[in-house]
Order: structure tokens, then sequence, then C-alpha cells
């Protein structure tokens, strides 16, 4: 069981908008530490997709967006893509624990 | 352009040693972090352990403490994760991941492209 808490799975039809929430508690999103998000491309290594929160990297599409309030942060996408469908990790840090991930969520473009 | 380029897929039975690579090229080797990442088949992620390669001072997940040593060599760029006798429960992909930002709180980036590690009989 993961100290970050996120949805199996999430689904939605191209150009709809879709949510990923990770909660954690007051040991780690709860206490103030930045949250990541990490794209997971099936059968490929993780990338990083929104860093400290909100930020994303250059050549990560404006679709992409990420926030934080109290012990949960979301991840939104709008406008999605076939290309969107793969997993999604949130991460950060716990005080008992050191650096923690999310279960991770499938998402599933229908 | 930063690449971290790791070593190929492993096929062992319990109880033997490993060592797997992660070579970097492309920034400063000694000025970053770097993390090992483990993955089940079919599961999420789970962080195992980081290595500041200036000095290779080593902090790890308690999930994984005294189960496997992290270690770097300078002098060829390169980090590694190494078990001294495996279990069949260790079958995963593994991964090595640059780190950016704080310490406390690294932010992954680049990742390697993994390597699966099969523990069998």
């Amino acid at each position: 069981q993961s100290v970050l808490t996120q949805p199996p799975s999430v689904s939605g039809a191209p150009g709809q908008r879709v949510t990923i929430s990770c909660t954690g508690s007051s040991s780690n999103i709860g206490a103030g530490y930045d949250v990541h998000w990490y794209q997971q491309l099936p059968g490929t290594a993780p990338k990083l997709l929104i860093y400290t929160n909100s930020n994303r990297p250059s050549g990560v599409p404006g679709r992409f967006s990420g926030s934080k309030s109290g012990t949960s942060a979301s991840l939104a996408i709008t406008g999605l893509q076939a290309e969107d469908e793969a997993d999604y990790y949130c991460q950060s840090y716990d005080s008992s624990l050191s650096v923690v991930f999310g279960g991770g969520t499938k998402l599933t473009v229908l | 352009e930063v690449q971290l380029v790791q070593s190929g897929a492993e096929v062992k039975k319990p109880g033997e040693s490993l060592r797997i690579s992660c070579q970097t090229s492309g920034y400063s080797f000694t000025s970053y972090w770097i993390s090992w990442v483990r993955q089940m088949p079919g599961k999420g992620l789970e962080w195992m352990g980081r290595i500041d390669p200036s000095d290779s001072y080593t902090n790890y997940s308690p999930s994984f403490q005294g189960h496997v040593t992290i270690s770097n060599d300078k002098s060829i760029r390169t980090a590694y994760l190494q078990w001294s006798s495996l279990k069949a429960s260790d079958t995963a992909m593994y991964y090595c991941a640059r780190h950016s930002g704080s310490g406390s709180n690294p932010i992954f980036d680049p990742w390697g492209q993994g390597t699966l590690v099969t523990v069998s009989s």
C-alpha cells in the first residue's frame, strides 16, 4: 500500500478533461513537500511531466497541469489524446519514509 | 544532451550476486545525485535509495536498507546497484534517475531506460 493514494484507473474520451488525484497526509504533502508527476508510456521508462506542483518541463504540452492544496495534489489533462494513454505517478517526500510515490493511475482513452 | 544508459537485462539464480550499472553523459557527474527505483511486474514505482557521486554518500529507503548496495565510479561516470544474494522477489525492472531540485524531495529527470532483472531457479 503506497503512502500516496491515487485512483487505480481513470478514463475519458478524446477531447475530454480528466483529473488524477494524489492524496497524502500531514507527514508528506500536508507538511509542505512539493509534488512531482511522471508519465510512463507502455513499455518505457517514466518521464517527468510536472515538477514542483504545477510546473511543466520544456516540451510538455500545455494540456497537462498540476495543482496542490492541503494534503492532496491533482494532475489535470485537457483535450485528451490517444497518445496520453499511460500510467501516471505522483511523487513527494515523507518525513518518515523519504521519497515516496503514489501507486499509479492507468489512464485509458476511450 | 543528458543521458543515463543502463546495462542490459540479467537472468540469475537465487543466491547469486549481481551488479547493474547506469552510465551517464552530458552533464557534470558529481553535481547531481542519482537514485535507483524498482518496478515489480505490473506494479508501481518504489524508491530504493540514492548516491551523491561527489563523495559516494548514500541514503536508502528503509524498505531496501541492507538488501542492496548503491555505489559509483567517478572515473567512468557510472552508478551501480548491487545485490550479494538475489531472491526470486528481486525480479523487477530497475531504473536509475538523475536528481534535480532539492536533496530532500528530488525531481527525477531524466531516467535511464531500465534494466530487467529476472531471478529464477
